[in-house]
């Protein structure tokens, strides 16, 4: 596709649950970056992608939060036993070349996800 | 720790109005990028500033970056309706501490008819 897809759009969970959000990126983009938005607030960095290697994973607020790009394309977040305060909108976004200093990020339209 | 600081946070306005939206932050900095977002939807990139001095413009909208002072103001000239939106202000962190891009709260602009 000519963008950045996120998969589902929308994901309701029970406090508890396993979810997997899915992000495929603008084709041959080198980068892909993890952003948590939370109601009203701007993005906060979680993770970042460089081909298949995470190269920082700072952000991510706690362990049950994962993600992976094993082929370099295709990237998943994947939170484990959600709690309220993971409800959020999940933004992922790409850039074509490596490293952080790139010019524009281009966002897919993000997983907005409540946890109830 | 880099902070990024946008005022207003609310921006209410009647369309043929100038204003100016600042972003200010905290540690050096020599990349500072605007987006805009529009309710439910995901960021569109605006502009990307890479030097003091910088200015850029695009339609009603003018960037400018003052690297000294820390500072960025996106302006609006003679408002229209649809530029009403939520406008971010990211600032690149890199080799500083957090080593990240960070983003402002956002600006919630609406443009009155």
């Amino acid at each position: 596709g000519a963008g950045v897809s996120q998969s589902p759009r929308y994901k309701v969970a029970k406090r508890g649950q396993d979810v997997a959000l899915r992000c495929d990126p603008i084709s041959g983009h080198v980068s892909l970056f993890w952003y948590q938005q939370a109601l009203g607030q701007g993005p906060e960095f979680l993770t970042y992608f460089q081909n298949e290697a995470q190269l920082d994973k700072s952000g991510l607020p706690s362990d049950r939060f994962f993600a992976e790009r094993p082929e370099g394309s295709v990237s998943t977040l994947k939170i484990q036993r959600t709690q309220q305060e993971d409800s959020a909108v999940y933004l992922c976004a790409s850039t074509q070349v490596g490293g952080r200093r790139t010019d524009t990020q281009y966002f897919g339209p993000g997983t907005r996800l409540t946890v109830l | 720790e880099l902070k990024v600081e946008q005022n207003p946070l609310f921006l209410s306005m009647q369309e043929g109005k100038n204003y100016t939206i600042y972003c200010n932050y905290s540690t050096t900095s020599d990349r500072l990028y605007w987006y805009r977002q529009d309710p439910g939807k995901s960021l569109e990139s605006l502009f990307v500033l890479l030097s003091n001095g910088a200015v850029k413009q695009e339609g009603r909208l003018m960037a400018s970056l003052d690297t000294k002072a820390r500072l960025s103001t996106l302006h609006i000239t003679a408002a229209v309706h649809d530029l009403s939106a939520t406008y971010f202000c990211a600032v690149d962190s890199i080799g500083n501490r957090d080593d990240k891009i960070i983003f402002g709260k956002g600006t919630r602009l609406h443009i009155l008819p």
